[in-house]
């Protein structure tokens, strides 16, 4: 079963900035924070991941909770291309890296 | 070059009908997955292999067989499919199976069995 848990659905101006919620209250010291996405039609694609500290990438930024309980995606300027489901994981330590979905968070972006 | 490839994209058969999907990644890669997507959407991990060696195997039925010729490869074979077995099956593979690892999926099978 997956340990996350994210809103259905948000929606987001294009050109603004979204923040995409995920809870994970039973994480363990050595869960990884991971961010998938998957567009329409297509394969999931990686985000970004982090562990304890806030991390930044070409796509996004990672936002972790001081307790590590909940985290936050951030896309600085959402663009029509970025409407997907994005998927919150947690990455089990000796699990044999295994992706563990939950429902996601399906983003619409309106022009 | 596509990273992670999949055959065929689409797959339309007979129930009782037996199947395979291949899947080959070119990143030099030790692990691959084989995932399910069905129509609810939900994706879940079916099996995992490791240089070869089957490491996850998630309570698939029997009639499911990944078989991995080498590293850079993880095919799929699927016998007496079943009206459930529709579902789109994505291929994975990433360095080594480690937490901090990215995966990286292919396009996608998309399996109707009718």
């Amino acid at each position: 079963d997956a340990k996350t848990t994210q809103p259905n659905s948000m929606e987001s101006n294009e050109e603004e900035p979204v923040h995409l919620p995920c809870n994970h209250s039973t994480i363990s010291g050595t869960d990884y924070i991971h961010w998938y996405r998957q567009l329409p039609s297509q394969g999931p694609e990686y985000v970004i991941h982090g562990l304890t500290s806030n991390v930044n990438n070409r796509m996004a930024s990672l936002a972790i909770a001081e307790d590590r309980k909940s985290s936050t995606l951030i896309l600085h300027r959402a663009t029509l291309r970025d409407a997907a489901v994005y998927y919150c994981i947690l990455k089990i330590y000796n699990q044999g890296g295994k992706l563990i979905f939950g429902q996601g968070t399906e983003l619409s972006v309106k022009p | 070059d596509t990273a992670v490839s999949q055959t065929p994209k689409y797959l339309v058969t007979q129930m009782g009908n037996d199947k395979s999907i291949k899947c080959e990644q070119n990143l030099g890669h030790d692990t691959m997955y084989w995932y399910k997507q069905d129509s609810k959407k939900f994706l879940k991990i079916m099996f995992s292999y490791n240089n070869k060696e089957l490491i996850i195997n998630e309570t698939v039925p029997n009639r499911f067989s990944p078989k991995s010729p080498d590293k850079a490869h993880l095919n799929l074979h699927i016998n007496s499919l079943e009206l459930g077995d529709s579902a789109v099956y994505f291929c994975a593979s990433s360095r080594r199976g480690a937490s901090t690892d990215t995966q990286y999926f292919g396009p996608g099978t998309r399996l109707t069995v009718l």
